[in-house]
């Protein structure tokens, strides 16, 4: 089965710092994505980043970018000069396969990121 | 960009009646749909895989004859809540993947959700 731990429910960052969500799974799977969403107070689900299990370089979007470190089962999102709309709750998520059923995505307990002047 | 819509945004209803929540991909074609049920401060819990034309496919522990999912067509998912109970409230997210994105990277879009209150 497979698992994806965020050991940090709450994050505080100060405006214009970068921060760092941590994520962690586990999967037996050689085949597998990697997703970071953000979810702000309005509920809605807003994709982020993506990381392929074969991807050989780390993903980046503008201000994030994912630090994919396979040994360490490790995909932990970093958040370049932080903005106050950034703050939200963030959840990584994985899913196993690449093709027909294993489309299904399993959400960590998520991380709650506040950004402060 | 692919949008997803969902009705009604919120509805409250009384206890032992049934509520029916649409999912709709809005520019472009979903032979596959997910249910999600999310309560407050925790993650999103899939409670099922609504596949075009088929039967859904659910998760451990759903009840499947409480929470009745159609797939009519690749554009629409409903979800309806039978017999709802003030337990049963919560906020349902439906997601939808495109038909045709490529089988290495296959990103579901989400809805706004549906914010359910059964009194």
């Amino acid at each position: 089965a497979q698992k994806i731990t965020q050991t940090q429910p709450g994050m505080f960052v100060q405006e214009k710092e970068a921060v760092t969500l941590d994520c962690t799974y586990d999967t037996s799977d050689p085949s597998y994505g990697l997703f970071w969403y953000k979810q702000p107070s309005s509920g809605e689900m807003i994709f982020l980043i993506y990381q392929g299990s074969y991807d050989q370089q780390n993903a980046t979007e503008g201000r994030y970018s994912l630090n994919f470190q396979k040994a360490r089962k490790s995909a932990n999102l970093v958040i370049s000069a932080s903005q106050l709309g950034d703050s939200a709750m963030y959840f990584c998520a994985m899913r196993v396969g690449l093709t027909g059923g294993g489309n299904k995505l399993t959400f960590g307990t998520g991380t709650q990121l506040k950004v402060e002047l | 960009g692919a949008v997803v819509s969902q009705h009604p945004s919120w509805v409250i209803c009384k206890s032992g009646t049934s509520v029916k929540i649409e999912c709709r991909s809005l520019d472009f074609q979903a032979t596959t749909m997910f249910w999600y049920r999310q309560f407050p401060k925790q993650s999103l819990m899939l409670m099922a895989t609504s596949n075009e034309g088929s039967k859904a496919t659910y998760e451990q522990g759903v009840e499947k004859d409480k929470f009745l999912i159609n797939h009519a067509s690749l554009t629409l998912s409903t979800l309806t809540v039978t017999s709802a109970h003030p337990e049963d409230s919560s906020f349902y997210i439906c997601s939808a993947r495109d038909r045709l994105a490529g089988a290495s990277y296959n990103e579901q879009f989400f809805g706004p959700g549906t914010r359910l209150t059964v009194l």
